[in-house]
C-alpha cells in the first residue's frame, strides 16, 4: 500500500507571511493514464474537509489563488502564499492513484 | 450546489449494526463515483469505501470489509452504508462525499459511537 508522509505535522504561521506544506508518496503517483492524483483538503476546526487542489496543482473552486500546489512523482507542496486568520486548520494530503487511496497524517496550521 | 446529507448516526454497543443514509443534491448522482471517508475522535482521515457510478464496482478498505456494505440508489439520489459487527474502534465521524479522483464534495458528516 502506498503511504503518504507529511511534514511538518505542525505549522506555527505569522499572519501574512508564507508557508509550506511538504507531502511524500512511498511509490510514485503517475497513473497509467499519465496524470498525478494528488489532492490537498482543508479542515478548519469544527468543519467539514474541503478540497483545496487537484491533480497536484488545480485548484477547486472557489479556492483563493493564495493557495498553489507544484510537485511530481513522490514529492509534493501545498503553499499559501500570505497567511490568513482563516486558513487555520489542518491540511491533508491524499493520493488516488492507487488502491488504496491514502491519506497523509495532516499538518496543523495555527497563527504564533 | 452540491449537498450531501447525511443521516443514521447514533450511538450502538459492540457487536450492533447501523445503517447510514446520504442524500445528494445540486449534481448528477447516477454519474458521480461515490464515497464513505472517516474520521476518529482527534485523528485523521480515513477512506472508507467507494462505489462506482451503477454500483457494480466497490471497494472497502480492509479493516470493514465484510461487516460494511456500501450501495446506493440512483433513483433516490442516496447513497448507504450498512454496518454490521461494529466495533469500538469503528467511533468516528462519518463522511458521505462525491468523488471526483478524490472527495471533492463533502457532508456535514454523522458521528457513530460504538460503545457498552
Amino acid at each position: 500500500d502506498v503511504v503518504m508522509t507529511q511534514s511538518p505535522l505542525s505549522l506555527p504561521v505569522t499572519l501574512g507571511q508564507p508557508a509550506s506544506i511538504s507531502c511524500r508518496s512511498s511509490q510514485s503517483l503517475v497513473h497509467s493514464d499519465g496524470n498525478t492524483y494528488l489532492n490537498w483538503f482543508q479542515q478548519r476546526p469544527g468543519q467539514s474537509p474541503r478540497r483545496l487542489i487537484y491533480k497536484i496543482s488545480n485548484r477547486g473552486s472557489g479556492v483563493p489563488d493564495r493557495f498553489s500546489g507544484s510537485g511530481s512523482g513522490t514529492d509534493f507542496t501545498l503553499k499559501i502564499s500570505r497567511v490568513e486568520a482563516e486558513d487555520v486548520g489542518v491540511y491533508y494530503c491524499m493520493q488516488a492513484t492507487h488502491w488504496p487511496r491514502a491519506f497523509g497524517q495532516g499538518t496543523k496550521v495555527e497563527i504564533k | 450546489e452540491v449537498q450531501l446529507v447525511e443521516s443514521g448516526g447514533g450511538s450502538v454497543p459492540p457487536g450492533g449494526s447501523l445503517r447510514l443514509s446520504c442524500g445528494a443534491s445540486g449534481f448528477t448522482f447516477s454519474r458521480s463515483w461515490m464515497t464513505w471517508v472517516r474520521q476518529a475522535p482527534g485523528r485523521g482521515l480515513e477512506l472508507v469505501s467507494i462505489i462506482n457510478q451503477d454500483g457494480s464496482d466497490t471497494y472497502y478498505v480492509d479493516s470493514v470489509r465484510g461487516r460494511f456494505t456500501i450501495s446506493r440508489d440512483n433513483a433516490k439520489s442516496s447513497l448507504y452504508m450498512q454496518m454490521n459487527s461494529l466495533r469500538d474502534e469503528d467511533t468516528a465521524v462519518y463522511y458521505c462525499a462525491k468523488d471526483s479522483w478524490g472527495p471533492d464534495y463533502w457532508g456535514q458528516g454523522t458521528l457513530v459511537t460504538v460503545s457498552s
